[in-house]
């Protein structure tokens, strides 16, 4: 069975300032990993995934993960955020060739201006 | 082109009764999942049907939870003699065949409130 684990519950940050939301995972069998973002009132969208290649994944909006398989992590970040950034942010993980996602409680990036 | 829709949007409900909510999946897209959304968390997986077929109810927390697809697109899920506890956000998503673990497409949910 898969888990996941956002360090940071919330995460408050200037804009144009960098950003890291924290995610780790555990799982037994080779995953696929996502980020997904979800606006106030909307539906969740999805950021970027790794499914397999290269560790270092490029998403929408500017963002980009790393996936670190020893620490398995997967870690998201941005150089420079907006206000419009502010949103919950989901890490999630299934299990490579399944379909059940297993989601972690959310981290609430909050972006001051 | 349309995204997934789910009705209603917000239903509020007294303990003990019975509800129903909607999913209208994209176009095409045979795989369809529930997840339930509780204050705070991330979604937890409810149901998977393929088509008209469930292929896992694992994550349905109760009997009184009951999900179903007939003609392999439009899915209820149906809630009945609701408690409290059920109170969330009820998501659905919807894939492609072969896309199931990694492009699913999410609805804006419907919130249900048990008073």
């Amino acid at each position: 069975a898969q888990s996941v684990t956002q360090l940071d519950s919330q995460v408050p940050v200037f804009e144009e300032a960098p950003v890291e939301l924290r995610c780790n995972y555990s799982s037994s069998v080779s995953v696929y990993l996502f980020w997904y973002v979800q606006y106030p009132n909307q539906g969740l969208q999805l950021l970027l995934k790794y499914l397999s290649g290269s560790t270092l994944v490029k998403g929408i909006n500017g963002f980009e993960a790393e996936f670190n398989k020893s620490q398995t992590s997967f870690h998201l970040r941005k150089p420079s955020v907006h206000i419009s950034d502010t949103a919950e942010y989901f890490c999630a993980v299934s299990e490579t060739g399944g379909f059940k996602t297993i989601f972690g409680a959310g981290t609430r990036l909050f972006v001051k201006a | 082109g349309a995204g997934v829709s789910q009705s209603p949007r917000y239903k509020v409900a007294k303990r003990g009764q019975d509800v129903a909510l909607r999913c209208d999946p994209i176009s095409g897209h045979v795989s369809l999942f529930w997840y339930q959304q509780a204050l705070g968390q991330g979604p937890e997986f409810l149901t998977y049907f393929q088509n008209e077929a469930q292929l896992d109810k694992s994550g349905l927390p109760s009997d009184r939870f009951f999900a179903e697809r007939p003609e392999g697109s439009v899915s209820t899920l149906k809630i009945q003699r609701t408690q409290q506890e059920d109170s969330a956000v009820y998501l659905c998503a919807s894939s492609l065949p072969g896309q199931e673990a990694y492009e699913q497409y999410f609805g804006p949910g419907t919130r249900l409130t048990v008073t």
